[in-house]
């Protein structure tokens, strides 16, 4: 059964503490992405990763840090440093073509975060 | 950054009604995907679109590629009230060396049985 997962699917943190967030990928895709959602708001992007140990910051990074250790796998660390945590995180993975060209996007189910 | 215009904002429609929504932009993509996302739940891929011109269906839904490379919309016919869900275009152009969608900021659909 393929597909992405995201766990929790609901995180508690206090204020000034940083906060792992998980994301696995069963596809073999290439690329995986993390994205933030606040309410009523569409998705930013936050960083992504085209192959192992590389990654690039997206239009948000400002307070994250990620890593690309193995391929089915990018966890987003939320450090204290992120002025405002609060949010719905969403992973994406997808194929790149050789090409070039992406293949189609899938998302997790996300993790909604609240620091107090 | 690339920008993505999406409307409407929201619609609030009868059961039975067709839906049309769209996206446009002020660069060119290369790429165009269409998403539906439930409350609480990641975007789901509705269609995906790579040809300007192009034009696909899934089910009810149909979507096409702007000739012009900064367009695309979707229609949704005769809406049923499983279609509720924010919806959300993206588009990518890797020529621009960015590797990554961009998301408009959605349409909400409200559908009355």
């Amino acid at each position: 059964d393929g597909g992405i997962t995201q766990s929790p699917k609901y995180l508690f943190r206090k204020e000034g503490q940083n906060v792992t967030l998980s994301c696995e990928q069963n596809l073999n895709h290439d690329a995986m992405y993390w994205y933030r959602q606040d309410p009523g708001q569409g998705l930013r992007l936050i960083y992504y990763s085209q192959i192992v140990n590389d990654f690039q910051k997206g239009d948000i990074a400002e307070g994250y840090s990620v890593s690309r250790e193995k391929k089915e796998s990018f966890p987003l660390t939320v450090t204290s440093a992120q002025k405002n945590p609060t949010a719905f995180y969403l992973c994406a993975s997808s194929i790149v073509w050789t090409s070039g060209r992406l293949r189609e996007q899938y998302f997790g189910p996300g993790t909604r975060l609240t620091v107090t | 950054g690339q920008q993505l215009n999406q409307s409407p904002q929201s619609m609030f429609i009868q059961e039975g009604e067709d839906v049309s929504m769209n996206c446009t932009s002020s660069s060119i993509f290369n790429t165009w995907l269409w998403y539906k996302q439930d409350p609480g739940e990641g975007p789901v891929l509705l269609i995906a679109l790579y040809k300007a011109g192009e034009l696909t269906s899934n089910g009810r839904l149909t979507a096409q590629f702007g000739i012009t490379r900064k367009d695309s919309f979707l229609n949704i016919s005769a809406s049923i009230p499983s279609d509720v869900g924010i919806y959300f275009c993206a588009g990518l152009n890797m020529d621009t060396g960015r590797r990554a969608l961009t998301f408009g900021s959605g349409t909400r659909l409200q559908v009355q049985p």
